[in-house]
């Protein structure tokens, strides 16, 4: 059973357009989520992240937005860049049972020049 | 300033052999983490260790895996005798001294073990 999903396999956007990739969860006791970005051949990199208490945090050009009552979360990434074609993971934990992370399947990003 | 160091990058083995995984955390990172990829799906964790302890195995399988993370040295994730479905990218990761709560974990670069 998949606690954190990602049901967009990939995702193709133009240069200069917003990239929405989106996650959804169904562990309530879930109070902590990041995006990671992956590269091949590399490792995950620490993207950003929310808790729980708050609905939106933003650095950058990316900001993610929670929304717990419908257990989905969202990266938007604006405008987009052709170095940001990469692999992003959602990844979400509960840490009233340790800091082990549990990661969605990735959706793999395409930004178009 | 270093991040997470994993070696080696790439690791072939013969069925029955086994294979060592070695991680180096971030410098003043004391938390690790081990997580496992099989192709064309998302990271899967394994086990969470502070030094010279295993806080969190419920992610390892019960045979042939075991992890370490002694007082001096990288952390080692260790599988005895490999089969062919072993084959996947193994990552560490590591965080700071736990301060409290949700903190960030930083990756390496993974293993790639491939198991003929």
């Amino acid at each position: 059973d998949q606690q954190v999903k990602q049901n967009s396999p990939s995702l193709s956007v133009q240069e200069g357009r917003i990239s929405i990739l989106n996650c959804d969860y169904t562990n309530s006791m879930f109070d902590y989520f990041l995006w990671y970005k992956k590269y091949p051949a590399e490792g995950p990199t620490f993207l950003i992240s929310i808790s729980s208490i708050k609905d939106k945090n933003e650095d950058g050009r990316f900001t993610v937005f929670l929304n717990k009552s419908a257990k989905h979360l969202s990266l938007h990434i604006v405008p987009s860049q052709p170095g940001d074609s990469a692999v992003y993971f959602c990844a979400a934990s509960d840490n009233n049972y340790g800091q082990n992370f549990v990661f969605g399947p990735g959706t793999r990003l395409s930004v178009l020049p | 300033n270093a991040g997470v160091m994993q070696n080696p990058r790439h690791l072939v083995r013969r069925r029955g052999q086994e294979a060592r995984l070695r991680c180096s955390p971030m410098k003043g990172h004391s938390h690790v983490y081990w997580y496992r990829q099989l192709p064309e799906e998302g990271l899967k964790f394994m086990v969470y260790l502070q030094k010279e302890n295993i806080i969190d195995e419920s992610g390892m399988p019960k045979e042939r895996f075991s992890a370490e993370f002694p007082k001096e040295g990288p952390s080692i994730l260790r599988i005895q005798q490999v089969v062919r479905g072993d084959s996947a990218a193994y990552f560490c990761a590591s965080s700071p001294r736990a301060s409290g709560r949700q903190e960030t974990q930083y990756f390496g670069p993974g293993t790639r073990l491939l198991v003929l």
